[in-house]
C-alpha cells in the first residue's frame, strides 16, 4: 500500500515549456487534490476532483489544467510554464466525506521555472 | 485574501513543556478544521481535527480547542517532545468541501 505517490520529485523548466506532474494514490480514494506550497503563502488549492471524470477550480487555478480519468490518477498540467509557477506541489487524496475523514498527502513534487 | 491565518511562523518551547500553536479564521463558514504536521521533504501529515459543534477534542498529547465566537483554534502539545519539531499547519474545511490552510508555524522543541 503505497498511499500516495507524486512523479516526478524535482523539475526544473524554462519558461514557456509544458509538463505534466502525476498523483497516484492506491487507497480507492473519490477525492484528490493539488495544491502548491510557497514561503509564507501555506498551502494553497489549484484545482480538485470529486470523482473519476469531474475536475474543479480551487483558489489558484489559473496557469493549470488538470485531468482525472482513471480514479486512482490526478495529472496537473502546465501549458506554458512561467517562473511564478516555481514552487513546491503537493497531490492529497481523501474519501468521499473529507468532512469526517483527513487528506493523505504525497511527498511533492519541487518545480522550478527559469 | 488568507481565510485561515497562523501569525506566529516559529515557536520554541523547551522539552517536557507545554507548546501551544495558534490558528485564526475569517469565514463563519467553515464547519471543520484539522491540524496537520509536516517534516521537511515530506507531505503533510495529520495530525487532529474537530468539528464545529465541539470545543475541545483530545488525542494523547494533542488537544484542539475551538472558540467559535473568537474563530480561533489552538493546538496544545503536552508534553512537547524533541520528535514534535516540525511545521504545523492549521485547516479549515467549509461546506463546499474546500480546504483552506493557514501559512505554518515551525516548532522547535529544545532538548
Amino acid at each position: 500500500n503505497a498511499g500516495v505517490t507524486q512523479t516526478p520529485k524535482f523539475r526544473v523548466l524554462k519558461t514557456g515549456q509544458s509538463m505534466t506532474l502525476l498523483c497516484a494514490q492506491d487507497m480507492n480514494h473519490e477525492y484528490m487534490y493539488w495544491y502548491r506550497q510557497d514561503p509564507g503563502m501555506g498551502l494553497r488549492l489549484i484545482h480538485y476532483s470529486v470523482g473519476e471524470g469531474t475536475t474543479a477550480k480551487g483558489e489558484v487555478p489559473d496557469g493549470y489544467n488538470v485531468s482525472r480519468l482513471k480514479k486512482q490518477n490526478f495529472l496537473l498540467g502546465l501549458e506554458s510554464a512561467a517562473p511564478s509557477q516555481t514552487s513546491v506541489y503537493f497531490c492529497a487524496s481523501s474519501t468521499s466525506d473529507p468532512g469526517t475523514d483527513t487528506q493523505y498527502f504525497g511527498p511533492g513534487t519541487r518545480l522550478t521555472v527559469l | 485574501d488568507q481565510q485561515v491565518k497562523q501569525n506566529s511562523p516559529s515557536l520554541s518551547v523547551q522539552e517536557g513543556r507545554i507548546s501551544i500553536l495558534n490558528c485564526d479564521y475569517t469565514n463563519s463558514m467553515f464547519d471543520y478544521f484539522l491540524w496537520y504536521k509536516k517534516y521537511p521533504a515530506e507531505g503533510p501529515t495529520f495530525l487532529i481535527s474537530i468539528s464545529s459543534i465541539k470545543d475541545k477534542n483530545e488525542d494523547g498529547r494533542f488537544t484542539v480547542f475551538l472558540n467559535k465566537s473568537a474563530k480561533h483554534l489552538s493546538l496544545h502539545i503536552v508534553p512537547s517532545q524533541p520528535g514534535d519539531s516540525a511545521v504545523y499547519f492549521c485547516a479549515a474545511l467549509n461546506t463546499g468541501n474546500q480546504f483552506y490552510f493557514g501559512t505554518g508555524t515551525s516548532l522547535t522543541v529544545i532538548p
